[in-house]
């Protein structure tokens, strides 16, 4: 088995912050994601990577930027965080595009 | 454009009672097929999942699903939940084409009275 394991669990940020999330996945995968859920809703891909140094907009891929230097690892950042923004950040991975998706725990994220 | 939808946002059954999640999905093919549920503040996990072969397919709990090409659907099913079962259930699909992604649904919250 592997973990995915996302840095950090809470990150408290301030209006115009640039903030940076980390996701490590250690199952050898090609593919990792990015995606957003708000408090009671679904999941919105902001991107997804189907290997190394490869970026692919999803549907809300505006006001973040990521960034996979490595097969291993996959960051995201948000560009300006908005006041009052709270949301559940969540990485995943997968042998290739359509696979089933092994999911980390989440980063927390609140701009105050 | 391709689309899942779980209709019921929020169901409440008895421990002990049978248990039927909705999801259907618009696609002209037959796609993949995920169930992931999500318990509170960790991510999601899968259930089980469907490529093709015997309609129904048996996922961990005691969970299974039923494809339906007929009606476009897999729905979840499970004959006697439990008090741990109360998390939010994705259904998911993805095509059965290259750098095909998987898209999800809303997802349902499964709320499972003592």
């Amino acid at each position: 088995g592997g973990i995915i394991t996302q840095t950090p669990k809470f990150l408290i940020g301030q209006e115009g912050q640039k903030l940076t999330l980390k996701c490590q996945q250690n199952f050898n995968h090609d593919t990792m994601y990015w995606y957003r859920q708000d408090s009671g809703k679904g999941l919105r891909l902001i991107y997804y990577s189907i290997t190394e140094n490869d970026l692919q907009k999803g549907d809300l891929s505006e006001g973040y930027d990521a960034s996979r230097e490595k097969k291993s690892s996959f960051s995201l950042t948000v560009t300006s965080a908005q006041k009052n923004e709270m949301a559940v950040f969540l990485c995943a991975s997968s042998i290739g595009v359509g696979d089933t998706q092994y999911f980390g725990p989440g980063t927390r994220l609140l701009v105050l | 454009a391709q689309s899942v939808t779980q209709p019921d946002a929020r169901v409440t059954v008895s421990e002990g009672a049978s248990l039927q999640l909705r999801c259907k999905y618009s696609y002209s093919a037959t796609p993949y097929l995920f169930w992931y549920v999500q318990y509170p503040r960790q991510g999601l996990q899968l259930l089980l999942k469907y490529y093709s072969g015997d309609p129904v397919v048996q996922g961990v709990n005691g969970f299974e699903a039923e494809f339906s090409k007929s009606n476009s659907s897999f729905h979840l099913r499970k004959a006697s939940v439990h008090w741990s079962d109360s998390a939010v259930y994705f259904c998911a699909v993805s095509m059965r084409t290259n750098n095909n992604r998987i898209f999800f649904g809303d997802g349902t919250q499964l709320v499972v009275k003592p």
